[in-house]
């Protein structure tokens, strides 16, 4: 089992539309946890942390569920420019190296 | 955040040569990372480079087929030695935030197609 798991979708959805995704971790122990998003043929860039209270950042909501150990991020009113593939990171408790999963892909559509 | 670049952006190699990859950072950073990241996969973390110490190398990589230098706290090398196209990929190094920050700042990437 990989240590992180992500749906690599994609996801084609219309501007204006809600999406949803979740991310799995396999260590109960895990610390850490963000959302990094990359384009096309581009480094990774943070998106948000996910706190253990849920944050959000405009548009975008992270959430964190210990218990069924995931995590989600929520994309409202997707814009054309939300397009990118949204990888999700978790740091071991004590660790310091970030583990990613292999990513989701969205494309908006006009 | 950090402004990281890297040389080459690209490279096409022949197999059984090897690459030398730079990564610069715009201040000084104590932990650099070098990950490697195929078409459709996930970021693979190769090593962790350190200054003044040997570089700690993942499950699966090794010192001989990608020796790694830091001999400064903004700047790292990875070669990828005696190159097969299996070695295809996009190679990117990472910083941590600063002031020592969990969350990572990537260089814009190596891509290295092997003939």
């Amino acid at each position: 089992r990989k240590e992180v798991e992500q749906d690599p979708g994609p996801f084609n959805v219309p501007e204006g539309a809600t999406v949803a995704f979740n991310c799995t971790y396999s260590n109960s122990a895990s610390q850490s946890f963000f959302w990094y998003r990359q384009d096309c043929r581009k480094e990774p860039k943070l998106l948000m942390s996910v706190y253990s209270s849920g944050n959000e950042d405009g548009r975008f909501t992270a959430q964190l569920n210990r218990a069924s150990q995931y995590i989600s991020l929520l994309i409202r009113d997707s814009k054309l420019s939300d397009s990118a593939t949204y990888l999700c990171a978790v740091i071991p408790t004590g660790g310091f190296k970030t583990i990613f999963g292999a990513g989701t892909r969205l494309f908006v559509k006009a | 955040s950090a402004v990281i670049s890297q040389k080459p952006s690209r490279d096409i190699c022949q197999r059984g040569t090897s690459l030398t990859i730079q990564c610069q950072v715009d201040s000084q950073v104590t932990m650099m990372f070098w990950y490697r990241q195929q078409p459709g996969q996930s970021l693979t973390l190769i090593a962790t480079a350190n200054q003044g110490s040997e570089a700690t190398y993942e499950s699966g990589f090794v010192i001989d087929k990608f020796p790694i230098s830091r001999p400064n706290l903004t700047f790292s090398t990875l070669t990828v030695s005696n190159m097969s196209p299996e070695d295809s990929s996009i190679y990117l190094c990472s910083v941590e935030g600063r002031q020592g920050g969990e969350t990572q700042y990537f260089g814009p990437g190596t891509r290295l197609l092997v003939l």
